[in-house]
């Protein structure tokens, strides 16, 4: 069974950074592109960027070219995402999810963690 | 970006009853390989958004045949007939042909 675990809550000061962890079980991670998304309170989701952990090849979408930083440790099979100068803005819960392929056939955001709940404030 | 406008943003629903969603695209969503990379997700209150439909049509693991998608180019329609309660909550529509990636805004199902 495939299982992504994400950390724990984060209370961030603004202007400090945050780093969010995402651990697989049941699916090696060198074999997929793993997504963060975030939704801000009471909102729809947002794609914030994906990572080939095989290769640590990364795409963002541009809001967050300056914001997010995604790496994996392949060792681990866990992904992160460090969040940098947080703004209260920045307040939501950010999810992973992993694309899957299994006898031929690929899905995209197939399998997603819990979310771990990020609020900035002072 | 790619903009995805889903509509309605809230559809009353008996149990029972047969909906549709409607995800539409601000540009066409065939990729360059052949394929159409447009997938449907249930977020269920206080849960993680789960895959129903991928690749148009195509339904994931486990997702009863009561969900149905269709649709080609711009225009998708996501069918829920004979809903039942576990049914309830958002529905969003994901395009993965163009980077960024871009979700619609949502759809609450929602009882009558």
């Amino acid at each position: 069974e495939v299982q992504l675990q994400q950390s724990g809550a984060e209370l961030g000061k603004p202007g400090t950074s945050v780093k969010l962890s995402c651990k697989v079980s049941g699916y090696n991670i060198r074999n997929t592109y793993m997504h963060w998304v975030n939704q801000r309170p009471g909102k729809g989701l947002e794609w914030i960027g994906r990572i080939d952990p095989a290769n640590g090849n990364t795409i963002y979408a541009e809001k967050f070219k300056s914001k997010a930083t995604l790496t994996a440790d392949t060792s681990s099979n866990t992904a992160y995402m460090q969040l940098s100068q947080l703004k209260s803005d920045d307040t939501a819960i950010y999810f992973c999810a992993i694309d899957y392929y299994s006898s031929y056939i690929y899905y995209w955001f197939a399998y997603w963690g819990q979310g771990t709940l990020v609020t900035v404030s002072s | 970006d790619v903009l995805m406008t889903q509509t309605p943003v809230s559809l009353p629903v008996s149990l029972g009853g047969q909906v549709s969603i409607s995800c539409r695209s601000s540009q066409s969503l065939v990729h360059s390989d052949g394929n159409t990379y447009l997938h449907w997700y249930l977020q269920k209150p206080g849960q993680s958004p789960q895959l129903l439909i991928y690749r148009v049509s195509n339904r994931f693991s486990g997702v009863p045949d009561r969900f149905s998608g269709s649709g080609s180019g711009t225009d998708f329609t996501l069918k829920i007939s004979r809903v039942e309660p576990e049914d309830l909550g958002v529905y969003y529509c994901l395009q993965s042909t163009h980077f960024p990636n871009t979700f619609g805004a949502g759809t609450k199902l929602e009882l009558k």
